[in-house]
């Protein structure tokens, strides 16, 4: 069974250094999928944030995160990370690790983790 | 990156069918097979449901369809039952290897 395990949310002050959020991966071969972070501000949709290959050695960022947001994986330690930095309030958001798909395209979430929340307030 | 827009809600009864239309552009939606679609219930992750379009991931029940049209994707629940309430999100890949949702469209079973 998929499980994906995300940590690091917290409360954190606008412009305060920067953030880390890990996802612990189980249950797949995690080197051979690449990973996602999707994130939800509250009450709101689902925005698609950043997304890494299997290797490592490709990186994709929405336009409204680059150059803040560094996805990154460690694949001996089947772990995901996402560091945040320049924290601003519109940042607050339940932060989703998801594993992309391992049909044809590869270009779906198919398991999700359960989110961790990032509060940006003073 | 534009969300891709979808109503904000549905409504049907039980046993009713009801569809989720999911709109974008030449740039994505119509540029490409590669729409799926997640169910959301309240205060939990997203459910994977459909993909590429109209496939479904094993487990996920057949009353759940999708179906495209040009620029606008559809999610089509058949048979409705009270657990389908839920909010529902379209999402599709948009060249240069980045993603788009929708909006999200809450469906309410009367």
């Amino acid at each position: 069974e998929v499980q994906l395990l995300e940590s690091g949310g917290g409360l954190v002050q606008p412009g305060g250094g920067s953030l880390r959020l890990s996802c612990a991966a189980s249950g797949f071969t995690f080197s051979s999928y690449a990973m996602s972070w999707v994130r939800q501000a509250p009450g709101k949709g689902l925005e698609w944030v950043s997304t890494i290959s299997d290797s490592g050695g490709s990186t994709y960022d929405a336009d409204s995160v680059k150059g803040r947001f560094i996805i990154s994986r460690d694949n001996s330690k089947d772990t995901l990370y996402l560091q945040i930095k320049s924290l601003r309030a519109e940042d607050t958001a339940v932060y989703y690790c998801a594993k992309m798909g391992q049909y044809s395209s590869g270009w779906e979430f198919d398991n999700w983790g359960q989110g961790t929340l990032v509060t940006v307030s003073s | 990156q534009s969300a891709l827009t979808q109503p904000a809600s549905v409504s049907g009864s039980p046993g009713q069918s009801i569809t989720i239309s999911c709109t974008g552009t030449s740039s994505d939606v119509g540029g490409y097979n590669l729409v799926s679609w997640y169910q959301q219930h309240p205060g939990k992750a997203p459910k994977f449901m459909i993909y590429e379009v109209n496939k479904r991931p094993s487990g996920v029940s057949n009353r759940f369809s999708g179906s495209k049209s040009g620029d606008t994707a559809s999610l089509t629940i058949s048979g409705l039952q009270a657990e389908d309430e839920a909010d529902y999100y379209c999402c599709s890949y948009a060249g240069s290897s980045s993603l788009v949702f929708g909006g999200g469209t809450k469906l309410t079973v009367l």
